[in-house]
């Protein structure tokens, strides 16, 4: 199994710049994050989706949108890029069968400029 | 929302020596503990977690206590290897709140040979 896979690996935006950070599980996973990590901060939760068909913000949603595809996709969107959204961006993603620990995908780094 | 505070923020081991990492955590509510490793370049792995049900909870040289009164728990790596040096992350959720995580800031651990 791939687990968590996250596309792409590396991008770099220049201010005002939209994109969409796709992520795909195939655990059969109902819950979906997406988390962003900067230095000395840990990691910090942008948007979840608890199950197909809802979405709910985290705790830094502003200047992201997110789309729960179907069960396996989750992508996060980012419609005006900022220097201050340069991050490493993780999706992950739980269920009952993992006792609600997460999987992690290995991560998108953004550079907006 | 729940905050969980993380210490030491770096620490450095002699190889076959212990290290341990605490966290506190402020909703009383929390339930959920897990221990995550992140290694260069990749996403945080699953490592180890405790239910608020259980006190401590073992895994090979890894362990991790809880402290529900105190609200505090803490992760401890015995005959450290060169391979454990990584950052560590803590976490707490709740099974009310969609399990949704809230993590500690980090802890940079170098084993020195």
């Amino acid at each position: 199994n791939a687990g968590v896979t996250q596309t792409p690996k590396f991008q770099v935006l220049k201010t005002g710049q939209s994109m969409t950070l796709q992520c795909a599980q195939d655990m059969n996973h109902n819950s979906m994050y997406w988390y962003r990590q900067d230095p000395g901060m840990g990691l910090r939760l942008i948007y979840y989706s608890a199950s197909e068909g809802t979405t709910d913000k985290g705790e830094v949603p502003n200047g992201y949108n997110v789309s729960r595809l179907n069960k396996r996709e989750f992508s996060l969107r980012l419609e005006s890029a900022a220097p201050s959204q340069t991050s490493v961006y993780f999706c992950a993603s739980s269920g009952r069968d993992s006792g609600y620990g997460y999987t992690f995908g290995s991560g998108t780094r953004l550079t907006v400029v | 929302g729940e905050n969980v505070e993380q210490h030491p923020s770096t620490l450095s081991v002699q190889e076959g020596d212990s290290a341990v990492i605490k966290c506190t955590y402020s909703d009383s509510a929390s339930n959920y503990f897990p221990w995550y490793k992140q290694e260069l370049g990749k996403g945080p792995q699953l490592i180890i977690d405790i239910r608020s049900n259980v006190g401590e909870k073992k895994d090979q040289r890894i362990a991790v206590t809880l402290n529900k009164t105190a609200k505090h728990f803490s992760l401890h790596i015995t005959e450290t290897q060169p391979e454990d040096s990584a950052v560590y992350f803590c976490a707490a959720s709740r099974s009310s709140n969609d399990y949704k995580l809230s993590f500690g800031a980090g802890t940079t651990v170098t084993v020195r040979a």
